[in-house]
């Protein structure tokens, strides 16, 4: 099983600064399968990017991923105050698995 | 709408079996592979499995153990998670995803709360 670590746990940060989150696999992800998601409290969960770096439909391009094999990064740059939530990575290339995820709380 | 709306969470007793629904509007399930997902209290969100378009196919994480089966009935445009013999530690949010691309899930219900509990 490839095992996701996230980090750090929380990113505390103020409107206008940019947010980095790490994803970090155990073992190389075939084809890149990395998506990112965000989780607002009592929402749904979203999607933002799959591939890797492909943002899905309708994601402001404010976010960003990338990277490859083992490391992957989300960046969200221009932080405004609806991103305050958590974010998390799941890979696709060996089954599924997820990291725990990055709280990110705008001051 | 587009949404995913789960339903049949509560609380079991260890050794019980449990039926989680998940009803799809404003798309038509039945075109996609769709996924059951679970998060324990304080854990990582766990997939699963998923069942493919017509219910032909079924895969399933190696934890499942033949305890968890998947179905669907795409006339009612709904998913189904059946889960035999519940333990403790079966405790936690169960949701259904759609799943597309190979394992991206480009939807998510809010998601049932499971809790096994004597």
């Amino acid at each position: 099983e490839i095992v996701l670590t996230q980090s750090p746990g929380t990113l505390s940060l103020s409107p206008g600064e940019r947010a980095t989150l790490s994803c970090r696999a155990s073992q190389s992800v075939r084809n890149n399968c990395v998506a990112w998601y965000q989780q607002k409290r009592g929402q749904a969960s979203r999607l933002l990017i799959y591939g890797a770096s492909t943002r899905a439909t309708g994601i402001p391009d404010r976010f960003s991923g990338s990277g490859s094999g083992t490391d992957f990064t989300l960046t969200i740059s221009r932080l405004e105050a609806e991103d305050s939530a958590l974010y998390y990575c799941q890979q696709c290339g060996n089954s599924r698995t997820f990291g725990q995820g990055t709280n990110i709380e705008i001051k | 709408e587009v949404q995913l709306e789960e339903s049949g969470g509560g609380l079991v007793q260890p050794g019980e079996s449990l039926t989680l629904s998940c009803a799809a509007s404003g798309f038509i399930s039945g075109f996609y592979w769709m996924s059951w997902v679970r998060q324990a209290p304080g854990k990582g969100r766990e997939w699963v499995g998923q069942i493919n378009q017509d219910g032909s196919q079924k895969y399933y994480n190696d934890f499942v153990k033949g305890r968890f089966t998947i179905s669907r009935d795409n006339a009612r445009n709904s998913l189904y998670l059946h889960i035999d013999s519940l333990r403790v530690d079966d405790t936690g949010v169960y949701y259904c995803a759609r799943d597309v691309m190979g394992g991206v899930f480009d939807m998510w219900g809010q998601g049932t709360m499971v809790t096994v509990s004597s």
